[in-house]
């Protein structure tokens, strides 16, 4: 399994552009995620998927969109890019949507800077 | 609304020395705790969780944490550091609003030396 994987793992915008992340896990993992590390501040939510279909806020959504179309793939939409948004954005999976305590599956990362 | 706090930036430590990073936490309820790992460049990988059941936890690395409910704490722990333990630890709890959510603390930063 390549568990789970992001792509691009660098990327430079300017202000205003859009762009896409791309995040794919080959668990079939119901539950994905969103985060975004900035220092000193851990990992924050910023979406996140309990399965195909169906997407949700977490705790930073603004600036962002998802979509989950299908069980492997959840893209994050910038999209118009902010120098706020310059940050190390997080991919992560779990098994299941419904019962606490699986662990967490988290991706390489994806480096945005955005000038 | 559930939180970890990580008080320290920094942990220093000498190889073969025993380590403690430190995780109180504030829930509603019963706790879901997690600590995960970040090595430089790296995502985060899982190390160990507490759900029910014993207060000592075992998990990968020869990594254990100690969770103490009357000091709302679940420190991590290693009897003897390695320099390749040095990394980004992270204390979590799980959000009461969504199975999997996770709240995170800011992260402590244990360099091992030589």
């Amino acid at each position: 399994n390549a568990g789970v994987t992001q792509t691009p793992k660098f990327q430079v915008l300017k202000t205003g552009q859009s762009m896409t992340l791309q995040c794919a896990q080959d668990m079939n993992h119901e539950y994905m995620s969103w985060y975004r590390q900035d220092p000193g501040m851990g990992l924050r939510l910023i979406h996140y998927s309990v399965g195909a279909g169906i997407t949700d806020q977490g705790e930073v959504p603004n600036g962002y969109n998802v979509s989950r179309s299908t069980t492997e793939d959840f893209p994050l939409r910038l999209l118009s890019a902010a120098p706020s948004q310059t940050s190390v954005y997080f991919c992560a999976s779990s098994y299941s949507s419904s019962t606490a305590g699986n662990e967490q599956f988290f991706g390489p990362g994806t480096r945005l800077t955005v000038l | 609304a559930q939180s970890v706090a990580q008080p320290e930036d920094q942990v220093n430590v000498a190889e073969g020395n025993p380590l403690t990073v430190k995780c109180t936490y504030s829930v509603s309820g019963n706790p879901y705790l997690f600590w995960y790992v970040q090595y430089p460049n790296r995502g985060l990988q899982f190390l160990l969780k507490y759900i029910t059941g014993d207060n000592l936890v075992k998990g990968s690395y020869g990594f254990e944490a100690e969770f103490n409910k009357s000091q709302t704490s679940f420190h991590l722990k290693k009897p003897s550091a390695l320099v390749s333990d040095s990394a980004l630890y992270f204390c979590a709890v799980r959000d009461l609003t969504g199975f999997q959510k996770l709240v995170f603390g800011t992260g402590t930063r244990l360099l091992v030396s030589p």
